[in-house]
């Protein structure tokens, strides 16, 4: 596609429910990108995922969150039992290698509130 | 633990003023250097990138890097009220991990 798309764009959820956001990354990109960002705050680094290579989860807050690529471009962010400090963007990004000279793009983010 | 630093401001500066944004890293071996702007309520979009200390420029916009002082700044030339965003530094180090960190962002006011 043109650009990273994300989806659902947004989320209401009761607490304690699962919810999976999804991320499509730009066509040949190798490497992608979670980040969550809270209100009026930076962006925090989830986790990455660089072709085949195991992912790099350091960035996970809990054993609630996970993700998986399949086939090396859609991936897929679960968190499970949600609670209510879950409420952020998520955003996804990619790029097309992980060199340094590769730039990120980002998608429109899946703005997800927990009730 | 790597940081990136931004002042959060806001920064206020009048229409057609020149605004300097400004950004710290602890990171030595960082080789990768962004600035993205980010309007409410939407996501990063890239404006300028920087691997190289000295400045670079493209349009409006300049960025500075200078790796021994370990800073990286932004300057806007010709403000415009559609500058009001919040801009913000990312920083990659070279081999290894190649995630970006990102400072939180400083918020730009332009005034008519």
């Amino acid at each position: 596609g043109a650009g990273v798309s994300q989806s659902p764009s947004n989320k209401v959820t009761e607490k304690g429910k699962d919810v999976e956001l999804r991320c499509d990354p730009i066509s040949g990109h190798t490497a992608l990108y979670w980040y969550r960002q809270s209100l009026g705050q930076g962006l925090e680094f989830l986790i990455y995922f660089q072709g085949n290579s195991a992912p790099d989860k350091s960035g996970l807050p809990s054993d609630r969150f996970s993700a998986e690529r399949t086939g090396g471009s859609v991936s897929t962010l679960t968190i499970q039992r949600t609670q209510q400090e879950d409420s952020a963007v998520y955003l996804c990004a990619s790029s097309l290698a992980s060199g340094n000279g590769n730039t990120i793009y980002f998608g429109e983010g899946s703005w997800l509130t927990v009730v | 633990q790597k940081e990136v630093e931004q002042n959060s401001g806001p920064l206020s500066v009048p229409e057609g003023a020149i605004a300097s944004l400004n950004c710290t890293y602890s990171d030595r071996v960082s080789q990768s250097f962004f600035w993205y702007r980010q309007y409410s309520g939407k996501s990063p979009e890239l404006i300028m990138s920087i691997y190289s200390n000295g400045d670079k420029e493209d349009g409006r916009f300049t960025a500075q890097l200078n790796k021994a002082s370990q800073y990286v700044s932004l300057l806007i030339r010709d403000s415009q009220p559609s500058d009001s965003a919040t801009y913000l530094c990312a920083v990659r180090a070279s081999g290894g991990s190649y995630i970006p960190t990102f400072g939180r962002g400083t918020s730009l006011i332009v005034h008519p």
